[in-house]
Parts: C-alpha cells; sequence; structure tokens
C-alpha cells in the first residue's frame, strides 16, 4: 500500500541527546509535515515542507530542525532534547497545489519520543 | 489568529442515538474545514471535507459562516463510530490548525 511510513514507532533518548526521527511516502506527494502532538492536546505543526522549500512556524523552537533530501524522506532533527519536547510526532503529506484533494493530509503513524 | 475550537473533550452516546460533535473557528480569511478521525490504534485519518458538502458513513457537517461552526452530526451512532474527532481548519499554504479533538464512545 501507498502510505506514509515513521520508524521507529517509538524512540528513547536522553536530556540533551540530538535525536533524529524518519518518515518516508510512497505517495510521491509534493507536501510533508511535521506536527508535535502532547497528551489530550491538538496535533501542533512545526514545519513543512513544499518540495524543497521550507516553511518553519513562527514559534518553532530553534531546538527543532528538519530535512528533505529527496522527495520520499523527511527527518525530523531535535538538537537537545527537553523533558518538555516527550510527545507523539506525526509526519503528513499531501499533494499541494490547488484543486480539490490536494490539501488532503495522509497521516504516519507517529513516533513517541521519551526523554529520560 | 486563527482558531478551533471543540468544547467537548468527551462524548458518550448509546448505539442508535444522534451524535453531534461540535466545533467553532475562528479565522479572519475564507474557512475551509475538515473533520479528521482517529480509530484505535490506526493513524489519523481525513473523514470529510466542508467544501465536498458529502456524506462519510453517515456523517455530515455543515459550514455555518455566521455562527462560524462546523458541526459534525450523525443520525444514529454505531458502535464502530467510536474513535476521536479533530476538527481542522486550513489556513494559508496548506497548514491545518487542529481543534484538541472530542473523544466519541458509542456503548452498545
Amino acid at each position: 500500500d501507498a502510505m506514509v511510513i515513521q520508524n521507529p514507532r517509538y524512540q528513547v533518548t536522553q536530556f540533551g541527546k540530538p535525536v533524529t526521527l524518519s518518515c518516508s511516502q510512497t505517495l510521491n506527494h509534493n507536501v510533508m509535515y511535521w506536527y508535535q502532538q502532547k497528551s489530550s492536546q491538538a496535533p501542533k505543526l512545526l514545519f513543512h515542507y513544499y518540495d524543497k522549500d521550507f516553511n518553519n512556524e513562527a514559534d518553532t523552537p530553534d531546538n527543532f530542525q528538519s530535512r528533505r533530501p529527496n522527495t520520499s524522506f523527511c527527518f525530523l532533527d531535535i538538537r537537545s532534547p527537553g523533558l518538555g519536547d516527550a510527545a507523539m510526532y506525526l509526519c503528513a503529506t499531501s499533494r499541494g497545489g490547488s484543486g480539490r484533494g490536494r490539501e488532503t493530509q495522509y497521516f504516519g503513524p507517529g513516533t513517541r519520543l521519551l526523554v529520560l | 489568529a486563527q482558531r478551533v475550537t471543540q468544547p467537548e473533550k468527551l462524548l458518550s452516546v448509546f448505539k442508535g442515538a444522534p451524535v453531534e460533535l461540535k466545533c467553532n473557528y475562528s479565522y479572519s480569511g475564507s474557512p475551509e474545514l475538515f473533520w479528521y478521525v482517529q480509530y484505535s490504534r490506526q493513524r489519523l485519518q481525513l473523514l470529510l471535507r466542508h467544501i465536498s458538502r458529502e456524506s462519510i458513513k453517515g456523517f455530515t457537517a455543515d459550514l455555518n459562516k455566521g455562527e462560524t461552526s462546523f458541526h459534525l452530526k450523525k443520525p444514529f451512532a454505531q458502535e464502530e463510530d467510536s474513535a476521536m474527532y479533530y476538527c481542522a481548519l486550513q489556513t494559508s499554504g496548506s497548514r491545518l490548525t487542529f481543534g484538541e479533538g472530542t473523544q466519541l464512545t458509542v456503548n452498545p
């Protein structure tokens, strides 16, 4: 099945130790998103790529970075994780552009990050 | 700034009863609204879009610009409808702003 894949499903890291979360897609979509979702809260957009154009949300901490080396892959780097960064991280994709259905976002299963 | 409010964190109904999940939004532009659903142990997925004016799994939602609402309704709830439902507002650049979600439980 064409889909959005996130690895690993669970990630444990230590306070201050850099960590990278991975997302890949077989949908050939132009846009890839990273969301942070803390317990009982709404998913919050961190940033997104439209092709190679990076779009950071104004309130995303500098501690969070992203890379998109090609259409299929996108990475979330947390340079120095703090306890407050423990959350579910969701990757999503969309086709992008105008037209019906092109903005529908397809989500991965998420990576749950635990910071010790 | 845009905002989406889902006033009920938890909603419990009996099978066969009508169900309405409330969503209100705040946005200065022309809104594009969505309902996403997450069933137990599954990923978040699109349920319906206001612009399509469609019914999916018996659910409908009407955009009311006067009341800035986009409530999700189903006349007869089924047990398989139990899930977390998120209302979402699309703003510029394909960005989605989500509400905090409503956990719907349909009891037998």
